[in-house]
Protein backbone atom coordinates (compact mmCIF):
# COMPACT_ATOMS: atom_id res chain seq x y z
CA UNK A 1 0.00 0.00 0.00
CA UNK A 2 0.99 3.35 -0.36
CA UNK A 3 1.66 5.40 1.92
CA UNK A 4 3.82 8.04 4.20
CA UNK A 5 4.10 7.04 8.01
CA UNK A 6 5.50 9.05 10.68
CA UNK A 7 6.37 7.48 14.12
CA UNK A 8 5.82 8.90 16.81
CA UNK A 9 1.91 9.45 16.40
CA UNK A 10 2.15 11.31 20.00
CA UNK A 11 4.62 12.62 22.14
CA UNK A 12 4.91 14.56 25.04
CA UNK A 13 8.79 16.07 25.89
CA UNK A 14 10.35 18.48 28.48
CA UNK A 15 12.05 21.40 27.23
CA UNK A 16 15.30 20.98 25.98
CA UNK A 17 15.24 17.47 25.43
CA UNK A 18 16.32 16.05 21.77
CA UNK A 19 13.85 14.50 19.67
CA UNK A 20 13.03 13.05 16.20
CA UNK A 21 9.83 12.37 14.62
CA UNK A 22 10.74 9.84 11.55
CA UNK A 23 8.90 9.85 7.87
CA UNK A 24 9.08 7.55 5.49
CA UNK A 25 7.03 6.95 1.73
CA UNK A 26 7.27 3.86 -0.10
CA UNK A 27 6.21 6.00 -3.12
CA UNK A 28 9.52 6.82 -4.93
CA UNK A 29 8.80 10.54 -4.55
CA UNK A 30 11.63 13.00 -4.68
CA UNK A 31 9.49 15.56 -2.79
CA UNK A 32 8.99 15.58 0.71
CA UNK A 33 7.75 18.20 2.98
CA UNK A 34 7.43 18.71 6.84
CA UNK A 35 4.32 20.77 7.91
CA UNK A 36 2.78 22.08 11.49
CA UNK A 37 -0.67 22.56 11.99
CA UNK A 38 -1.92 25.43 14.79
CA UNK A 39 -5.41 26.67 15.09
CA UNK A 40 -6.17 29.60 13.71
CA UNK A 41 -2.70 29.12 11.55
CA UNK A 42 -3.35 26.25 9.23
CA UNK A 43 -0.61 24.07 8.02
CA UNK A 44 2.59 26.19 7.58
CA UNK A 45 5.96 24.19 5.63
CA UNK A 46 8.71 23.72 8.03
CA UNK A 47 11.66 22.42 5.60
CA UNK A 48 11.27 20.70 2.51
CA UNK A 49 13.06 18.39 0.16
CA UNK A 50 13.72 18.04 -3.40
CA UNK A 51 15.66 15.24 -3.60
CA UNK A 52 18.52 13.25 -1.51
CA UNK A 53 20.75 15.45 0.14
CA UNK A 54 18.82 18.69 -0.95
CA UNK A 55 17.07 20.79 1.64
CA UNK A 56 15.60 23.73 2.02
CA UNK A 57 13.63 26.27 4.83
CA UNK A 58 9.91 26.89 4.25
CA UNK A 59 8.35 29.49 6.24
CA UNK A 60 9.10 28.30 9.96
CA UNK A 61 12.64 26.74 9.91
CA UNK A 62 13.59 28.17 13.37
CA UNK A 63 14.06 25.51 15.85
CA UNK A 64 14.27 22.15 13.50
CA UNK A 65 16.22 20.58 11.41
CA UNK A 66 15.36 17.89 8.70
CA UNK A 67 18.03 15.83 6.60
CA UNK A 68 17.68 13.58 3.27
CA UNK A 69 20.03 11.06 3.24
CA UNK A 70 18.21 8.57 1.60
CA UNK A 71 14.67 9.14 -1.12
CA UNK A 72 12.10 7.36 0.92
CA UNK A 73 13.41 9.33 4.72
CA UNK A 74 12.76 12.65 5.61
CA UNK A 75 13.17 13.10 9.24
CA UNK A 76 12.42 16.10 11.65
CA UNK A 77 14.68 16.84 14.23
CA UNK A 78 14.16 19.13 17.20
CA UNK A 79 17.52 19.82 19.24
CA UNK A 80 15.66 21.52 21.93
CA UNK A 81 12.29 21.37 21.88
CA UNK A 82 10.41 24.54 23.42
CA UNK A 83 6.73 24.77 24.58
CA UNK A 84 6.03 27.06 21.18
CA UNK A 85 6.85 24.06 19.19
CA UNK A 86 3.77 22.08 20.82
CA UNK A 87 1.76 21.66 17.57
CA UNK A 88 0.45 19.14 15.22
CA UNK A 89 3.03 18.05 12.39
CA UNK A 90 2.55 16.63 9.24
CA UNK A 91 5.34 14.67 6.48
CA UNK A 92 4.05 14.83 3.36
CA UNK A 93 5.49 13.86 -0.37
CA UNK A 94 4.91 13.70 -3.65
CA UNK A 95 6.56 13.33 -7.55
CA UNK A 96 7.94 16.54 -8.68
CA UNK A 97 8.57 17.44 -12.25
CA UNK A 98 8.06 21.33 -13.31
CA UNK A 99 4.70 22.40 -14.35
CA UNK A 100 3.06 19.19 -13.65
CA UNK A 101 0.38 19.24 -10.42
CA UNK A 102 1.03 16.15 -8.32
CA UNK A 103 -0.78 15.32 -5.51
CA UNK A 104 0.90 15.47 -2.08
CA UNK A 105 0.40 12.64 0.31
CA UNK A 106 0.15 13.41 4.13
CA UNK A 107 1.25 10.97 6.83
CA UNK A 108 -1.25 10.32 9.62
CA UNK A 109 0.57 13.26 11.80
CA UNK A 110 2.12 13.43 14.70
CA UNK A 111 0.84 15.54 18.08
CA UNK A 112 3.85 17.05 19.61
CA UNK A 113 3.39 18.51 23.34
CA UNK A 114 6.63 20.01 24.92
CA UNK A 115 6.01 20.53 28.60
CA UNK B 1 -3.43 40.12 4.44
CA UNK B 2 -3.63 36.15 4.89
CA UNK B 3 -1.85 34.31 0.90
CA UNK B 4 -5.06 32.42 1.48
CA UNK B 5 -8.69 33.21 3.44
CA UNK B 6 -11.45 30.89 3.97
CA UNK B 7 -14.18 31.72 5.92
CA UNK B 8 -13.78 29.43 8.89
CA UNK B 9 -17.75 28.44 9.47
CA UNK B 10 -18.65 26.36 11.21
CA UNK B 11 -21.36 25.88 8.79
CA UNK B 12 -24.07 23.22 9.59
CA UNK B 13 -26.50 22.31 6.58
CA UNK B 14 -29.22 19.88 6.87
CA UNK B 15 -28.32 16.54 4.55
CA UNK B 16 -29.53 17.12 1.18
CA UNK B 17 -28.63 20.96 0.72
CA UNK B 18 -25.78 22.46 -1.16
CA UNK B 19 -23.32 24.44 0.06
CA UNK B 20 -20.94 26.28 -1.50
CA UNK B 21 -17.60 27.74 -0.03
CA UNK B 22 -14.98 30.81 -1.28
CA UNK B 23 -11.36 31.11 -0.96
CA UNK B 24 -9.42 33.91 -1.89
CA UNK B 25 -6.09 34.23 -2.37
CA UNK B 26 -3.74 37.40 -2.49
CA UNK B 27 -0.65 36.11 -4.94
CA UNK B 28 -2.30 37.05 -8.42
CA UNK B 29 0.84 34.70 -9.48
CA UNK B 30 -0.56 31.16 -8.09
CA UNK B 31 -0.45 28.66 -10.47
CA UNK B 32 -2.34 25.76 -9.26
CA UNK B 33 -5.39 25.41 -6.95
CA UNK B 34 -6.93 22.63 -4.92
CA UNK B 35 -9.05 21.63 -2.41
CA UNK B 36 -8.18 19.20 0.42
CA UNK B 37 -10.19 17.82 3.02
CA UNK B 38 -9.39 17.12 6.48
CA UNK B 39 -11.17 14.82 8.78
CA UNK B 40 -11.11 15.88 12.60
CA UNK B 41 -7.36 14.31 14.16
CA UNK B 42 -6.60 13.05 10.57
CA UNK B 43 -3.84 13.80 7.73
CA UNK B 44 -5.57 16.23 4.83
CA UNK B 45 -6.26 14.16 1.54
CA UNK B 46 -6.55 15.99 -1.90
CA UNK B 47 -10.52 16.37 -2.60
CA UNK B 48 -9.93 18.18 -6.36
CA UNK B 49 -7.63 20.14 -7.80
CA UNK B 50 -9.32 23.48 -9.45
CA UNK B 51 -8.78 24.30 -13.00
CA UNK B 52 -9.11 27.48 -14.75
CA UNK B 53 -12.85 26.33 -16.79
CA UNK B 54 -13.97 25.08 -13.75
CA UNK B 55 -14.44 21.19 -13.20
CA UNK B 56 -16.82 18.53 -11.32
CA UNK B 57 -16.46 15.26 -9.46
CA UNK B 58 -19.76 13.68 -8.97
CA UNK B 59 -21.46 16.03 -6.37
CA UNK B 60 -18.08 18.11 -5.95
CA UNK B 61 -17.72 21.17 -9.12
CA UNK B 62 -14.61 23.35 -8.61
CA UNK B 63 -14.41 27.32 -9.87
CA UNK B 64 -11.12 29.08 -10.23
CA UNK B 65 -11.92 33.20 -10.98
CA UNK B 66 -8.67 34.98 -11.85
CA UNK B 67 -9.97 38.16 -12.21
CA UNK B 68 -10.81 37.94 -8.85
CA UNK B 69 -8.74 35.80 -7.39
CA UNK B 70 -11.31 33.57 -5.91
CA UNK B 71 -11.94 29.49 -5.59
CA UNK B 72 -15.00 28.33 -5.04
CA UNK B 73 -16.56 24.65 -3.92
CA UNK B 74 -19.64 23.49 -4.77
CA UNK B 75 -21.06 20.48 -3.09
CA UNK B 76 -24.87 19.26 -4.36
CA UNK B 77 -26.98 16.79 -2.19
CA UNK B 78 -24.85 17.04 0.87
CA UNK B 79 -24.20 13.76 2.78
CA UNK B 80 -23.52 12.83 6.76
CA UNK B 81 -19.85 11.56 5.11
CA UNK B 82 -19.17 15.09 4.01
CA UNK B 83 -18.88 16.06 7.29
CA UNK B 84 -15.29 17.84 7.80
CA UNK B 85 -12.34 21.11 7.40
CA UNK B 86 -12.59 21.71 3.90
CA UNK B 87 -8.93 23.36 3.15
CA UNK B 88 -8.38 25.68 0.24
CA UNK B 89 -4.52 25.43 -1.19
CA UNK B 90 -2.48 27.21 -3.33
CA UNK B 91 0.70 26.13 -4.71
CA UNK B 92 2.88 29.20 -6.36
CA UNK B 93 4.43 29.22 -9.63
CA UNK B 94 8.05 28.40 -8.64
CA UNK B 95 9.53 25.09 -9.95
CA UNK B 96 12.01 24.04 -6.85
CA UNK B 97 9.42 23.93 -3.78
CA UNK B 98 6.29 22.30 -4.13
CA UNK B 99 5.00 24.22 -0.84
CA UNK B 100 1.72 24.31 -0.80
CA UNK B 101 -0.09 27.30 0.92
CA UNK B 102 -2.80 26.46 2.98
CA UNK B 103 -6.10 28.19 4.19
CA UNK B 104 -7.12 27.49 7.54
CA UNK B 105 -9.72 25.65 6.46
CA UNK B 106 -13.81 25.66 6.34
CA UNK B 107 -15.94 23.04 9.00
CA UNK B 108 -18.88 21.26 7.19
CA UNK B 109 -21.64 19.74 9.61
CA UNK B 110 -24.08 17.74 7.80
CA UNK B 111 -27.21 17.49 10.51
CA UNK B 112 -29.35 14.42 9.62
Amino acid sequence: EAQVTQNPRYLITVTGKKLTVTCSQNMNHEYMSWYRQDPGLGLRQIYYSMNVEVTDKGDVPEGYKVSRKEKRNFPLILESPSPNQTSLYFCASSLSRQGVNYEQYFGPGTRLTVT
Amino acid sequence: RKEVEQDPGPFNVPEGATVAFNCTYSNSASQSFFWYRQDCRKEPKLLMSVYSSGNEDGRFTAQLNRASQYISLLIRDSKLSDSATYLCVVKGANFGNEKLTFGTGTRLTIIP
